[in-house]
């Protein structure tokens, strides 16, 4: 059973539209992280999180953000879809840096 | 310059055999971590093993176990008696410091095919 949940799965929006990917988790971990994924490549950075009200930009540029209120959600949004913002967003929590992250099964954003 | 290398793109590997997945890395930490990550084509991401730059011995968990050898800067993935399950996205990553940011960073990846 999953202890990170990502919402929606897979998403088809039109250009200009603003959404909201969602990821919440279970575990009471305070680090968060969200990476983007073009199919069969390798993950990039884009966003993270040490804690409530703490933000940061990672390795990639990205022009959505995100908010930490609650230690358990971390959403990330897009103001304006583009095309070229069609990928993998896996979203991922862990403890300690020692141990692997917990990644949440991702969502396929798809903007035509 | 790239801080994890997974020069292989794809390997085949007989069920039952055991296969080995490359990676390298560079840093100059002498503190890091590293991981191995597998990713089936449905997208998640799972944890299989964990190596940190301090320990003495290889990890092993289970079927799988990681070649460390620190002066080559290598990590390698062994995977003995492989099942068609195996068959998946292979991710190697490092966990360096980097300010306050002990972000993981990953390879490329390898793509494995088990067959029957």
């Amino acid at each position: 059973e999953a202890d990170i949940y990502q919402t929606p799965r897979y998403l088809v929006i039109g250009t200009g539209k603003k959404i909201t990917l969602e990821c919440s988790q279970t575990m009471g971990h305070d680090k968060m992280y969200w990476y983007q994924q073009d199919p069969g490549m390798e993950l990039h950075l884009i966003h993270y999180s040490y804690g409530v009200n703490s933000t940061e930009k990672g390795d990639l540029s990205s022009e959505s953000t995100v908010s930490r209120i609650r230690t358990e959600h971390f959403p990330l949004t897009l103001e304006s879809a583009r095309p070229s913002h069609t990928s993998q967003y896996l979203c991922a929590s862990g403890l300690t840096e020692d141990y692997g992250y917990t990644f949440g099964s991702g969502t396929r954003l798809t903007v035509v | 310059a790239q801080k994890i290398t997974q020069t292989q793109p794809g390997m085949f590997v007989q069920e039952k055999e055991a296969v080995t997945l490359d990676c390298t890395y560079d840093t100059s930490d002498p503190s890091y971590g590293l991981f191995w990550y597998k990713q089936p084509s449905s997208g998640e991401m799972i944890f299989l093993i964990y190596q940190g730059s301090y320990d003495q011995q290889n990890a092993t968990e289970g079927r799988y176990s990681l070649n460390f050898q620190k002066a080559r800067k290598s990590a390698n993935l062994v995977i003995s008696a492989s099942q068609l399950g195996d068959s998946a996205m292979y991710f190697c990553a490092m966990r360096e410091p980097s300010g306050s940011a002990r972000q993981l960073t990953f390879g490329s990846g390898t793509q494995l095919t088990v067959l029957p």
